[in-house]
């Protein structure tokens, strides 16, 4: 079946440790997310790729590093630069043609803690 | 970045009653969008609307596309235990650009 699939389902990050969270998408889909979920709030976009060795920041990029090498993927490094990093994680894809009106579709989630 | 204003922000409502919240935005969208979030899972498209005016219909769900196009409403008909959720708007503007609201939680008591 076509998806996207987030990994690991929870991870846990030590004080000065950078973590890396894998989105995977085969839907062949052009441009991919990644969307931060605090308690009780909406999603805020951490950065986008439209193309592949392509990526753009959203609001709120300090902290956070990704690489989109493949079409079919966009991890996230949560680096220790980014001071409060617990919240879940949630990975998009969709379709980026101009004149294209496709939805996200999401991956389930990465929650991270710290320890 | 824009955040879309839903409402309303919670609701507590008896099983077989009708649910209506709605999304607002201060510019114009291209695509309205409405997501279900179950909790610790991603958001699951529910409905996409694509030009103003369009009334669409997924099972007991219809969400319309406002003539303005700077609003949406999902209504639910004859709730059930599983409508249980968190219910997201999205909203995508000329420049290709995606904006989210910041939910509304329905609570459905049997």
């Amino acid at each position: 079946d076509g998806g996207i699939t987030q990994s690991p389902k929870y991870l846990f990050r030590k004080e000065g440790q950078n973590v890396t969270l894998s989105c995977e998408q085969n839907l062949n889909h052009d441009a991919m997310y990644w969307y931060r979920q605090d308690p009780g709030q909406g999603l805020r976009l951490i950065y986008y790729s439209q193309i592949v060795n392509d990526f753009q920041k959203g609001d709120i990029a300090e902290g956070y590093s990704v690489s989109r090498e493949k079409k079919e993927s966009f991890p996230l490094t949560v680096t220790s630069a980014q001071k409060n990093p617990t919240a879940f994680y949630l990975c998009a894809s969709s379709n980026y043609r101009t004149g294209s009106n496709q939805p996200q579709h999401f991956g389930d989630g990465t929650r991270l803690s710290i320890l | 970045g824009q955040q879309l204003n839903q409402s309303p922000q919670s609701m507590f409502i008896q099983e077989g009653e009708d649910v209506s919240m709605n999304c607002t935005s201060s510019s114009i969208f291209n695509t309205w969008l409405w997501y279900k979030q179950d909790p610790g899972e991603g958001p699951v498209l529910l409905i996409a609307l694509y030009k103003a005016g369009e009334l669409t219909s997924n099972g007991r769900l219809t969400a319309q596309f406002g003539i303005t196009r700077k609003d949406s409403f999902l209504n639910i008909s004859a709730s059930i235990p599983s409508d249980v959720g968190i219910y997201f708007c999205a909203g995508r503007d000329t420049g290709n650009q995606f904006y989210f609201g910041t939910g509304t939680s329905l609570t459905v008591i049997p």
